[in-house]
C-alpha cells in the first residue's frame, strides 16, 4: 500500500525567510507523481508544484522548490523569501502512473505560520 | 466562475438523515474524485470515476454511494447519515492525457455535520 507521510504538524517561519517542509513517502512503483498542495484559510486546495518521478531535476515555481531524492522517497518543499500569504495548510500527495491506475494518497497535512 | 463547484457549502443535518452533496465541473475533464478532510488525517478517497461508466470505491466507501449523472457532476450521498461522518468534504477532478502529469483540480470543499 502507498502511505505519505508529513512527520510536521505544524511549523512557523519569520516573513521573509526560508522554511523546508518534510514529505516522505513509500510505494514500490517506479513511475510515479508527487505534488505540493496548499489549503489557506479558505479550504480551497491550490497545487504548489509537481515533481514526475523519473525526472532527476527538481521542480521549481517561483519560490517554490523541492527536493526530490528518490532513493530516500523523499520530497521536500522549500519556500523561499516567506509572505504572509503563504500560511496554510500544506499537503504532500502521490499518485501513481496512468497505466497502473491512478489515485491520489495524501499525507495529513503540515500547518504552516507566517510570523510578521 | 469556478471551474469545480459544489454545493452545499456548508450544511447541518440530523443522525439518519439522507443527504447529497454534488459536484459539478466545467473543465471538461473525465476523472472525478470525492475526499473526505479530518483533522489530522489528511485526505481520504471514498469514490472515484473515471469516466460516467466506470465508478470506483476509494479507501473509505463505507456508509458513502456516488452517482455521475453526466462527465459533469459528480454526486456524493450519505444514504443514512452518522455523528462520525461529520467532516469537510472535497471534490476534485483531473486532466488525464497520455504521458500527461495528472493533477487533480479540487472544489472549494463542503463542510458536514452530523448531530
Amino acid at each position: 500500500a502507498q502511505t505519505v507521510t508529513q512527520s510536521q504538524p505544524e511549523m512557523s517561519v519569520q516573513e521573509a525567510e526560508t522554511v523546508t517542509l518534510s514529505c516522505t513517502y513509500d510505494t514500490s512503483e517506479s513511475d510515479y507523481y508527487l505534488f505540493w498542495y496548499k489549503q489557506p484559510p479558505s479550504r480551497q486546495m491550490i497545487l504548489v508544484i509537481r515533481q514526475e518521478a523519473y525526472k532527476q531535476q527538481n521542480a521549481t515555481e517561483n519560490r517554490f522548490s523541492v527536493n526530490f531524492q528518490k532513493a530516500a522517497k523523499s520530497f521536500s518543499l522549500k519556500i523561499s523569501d516567506s509572505q504572509l500569504g503563504d500560511a496554510a495548510m500544506y499537503f504532500c500527495a502521490y499518485s501513481l502512473d496512468f497505466n497502473t491506475g491512478n489515485q491520489f494518497y495524501f499525507g495529513t497535512g503540515t500547518s504552516l505560520t507566517v510570523i510578521p | 466562475d469556478a471551474d469545480v463547484t459544489q454545493t452545499p457549502r456548508n450544511r447541518i443535518t440530523k443522525t439518519g438523515k439522507r443527504i447529497m452533496l454534488e459536484c459539478s465541473q466545467t473543465k471538461g475533464h473525465d476523472r472525478m474524485y470525492w475526499y473526505r478532510q479530518d483533522p489530522g488525517l489528511g485526505l481520504r478517497l471514498i469514490y472515484y470515476s473515471f469516466d460516467v461508466k466506470d465508478i470506483n470505491k476509494g479507501e473509505i466507501s463505507d456508509g458513502y454511494s456516488v452517482s455521475r449523472q453526466a462527465q459533469a457532476k459528480f454526486s456524493l450521498s450519505l444514504e443514512s447519515a452518522i455523528p462520525n461522518q461529520t467532516a469537510l468534504y472535497f471534490c476534485a477532478t483531473s486532466d488525464w492525457t497520455a504521458g500527461s502529469q495528472e493533477t487533480q483540480y479540487f472544489g472549494p470543499g463542503t463542510r458536514l455535520l452530523v448531530l
